[in-house]
């Protein structure tokens, strides 16, 4: 089966460009959620979506971050414009929300971000 | 408030078992995680234990739950070095999204 398939794997950049992240999650899964880790800070987590739509965007650093799930197959992650503090690996996760009963979290592979 | 603890570095000899802990805060009834990172990798879900059970045992995996004290431990029967990795503990209470998770604790395999 298919895991959650993020691109690209590696993105390095200059500071002040845009940066897009995507995802696919399991087909299924109907929560979604946009993670970053760092060695200072663990993991985070910057975005949940439920069915597409953002419930919690509490842990998005800053305006310069934006999330997008245009549809159950697909999410993106944008960061414009991008500075070295961003610099990160970002993993999207998905989940299939089942009412009593417990469906844990799977993990995309990451992307890892450099900003230069 | 939640807040999910772990030791950072572990290391043990090939063959040795490890025993990885973790603590945590919430006081209601919560579902607990084990995920495992290999480099390069996203997390990987070893195995969950719900906070009514004492005990999980899965190959050479031991969850073990002491509810009174709020401590997990994940054991590792004749570890190997392909066990090698980021251990992460997490918990969810049941009816939340939000998955608190711990800073992982590095177990490093000495061969």
């Amino acid at each position: 089966d298919a895991g959650v398939i993020q691109s690209p794997r590696h993105e390095v950049t200059e500071m002040g460009q845009e940066v897009t992240l995507r995802c696919k999650p399991i087909s299924g899964h109907n929560s979604l959620f946009w993670y970053r880790q760092t060695m200072m800070r663990g993991l985070e987590l910057l975005i949940y979506f439920n069915n597409n739509v953002p419930i919690d965007d509490s842990g998005m650093p800053e305006d310069r971050f934006s999330a997008k799930m245009p549809n159950a197959s697909f999410s993106t992650l944008k960061i414009q414009p991008s500075e070295p503090r961003d610099s990160a690996v970002y993993f999207c996760a998905s989940r299939a929300q089942v009412a009593n009963s417990n469906q844990p979290q799977h993990f995309g592979d990451g992307t890892r971000l450099s900003i230069l | 408030g939640e807040d999910v603890e772990q030791s950072l570095f572990l290391s043990v000899r090939e063959g040795d078992s490890s025993v990885i802990n973790c603590t945590y805060t919430d006081s209601s009834s919560t579902y607990l995680y084990w995920y495992k990172q290999e480099p390069g990798a996203g997390l990987q879900l070893l195995t969950y234990i719900f906070s009514n059970m004492d005990m999980k045992q899965d190959q050479r995996l031991t969850v073990l739950l002491n509810k009174k004290d709020k401590h997990l431990s994940l054991r590792i029967a004749d570890t190997q070095t392909g066990d090698s990795a980021i251990y992460f503990c997490a918990e969810r209470p049941p009816g939340t999204y939000k998955y608190i998770f711990g800073t992982g604790t590095r177990l490093k395999v000495l061969a």
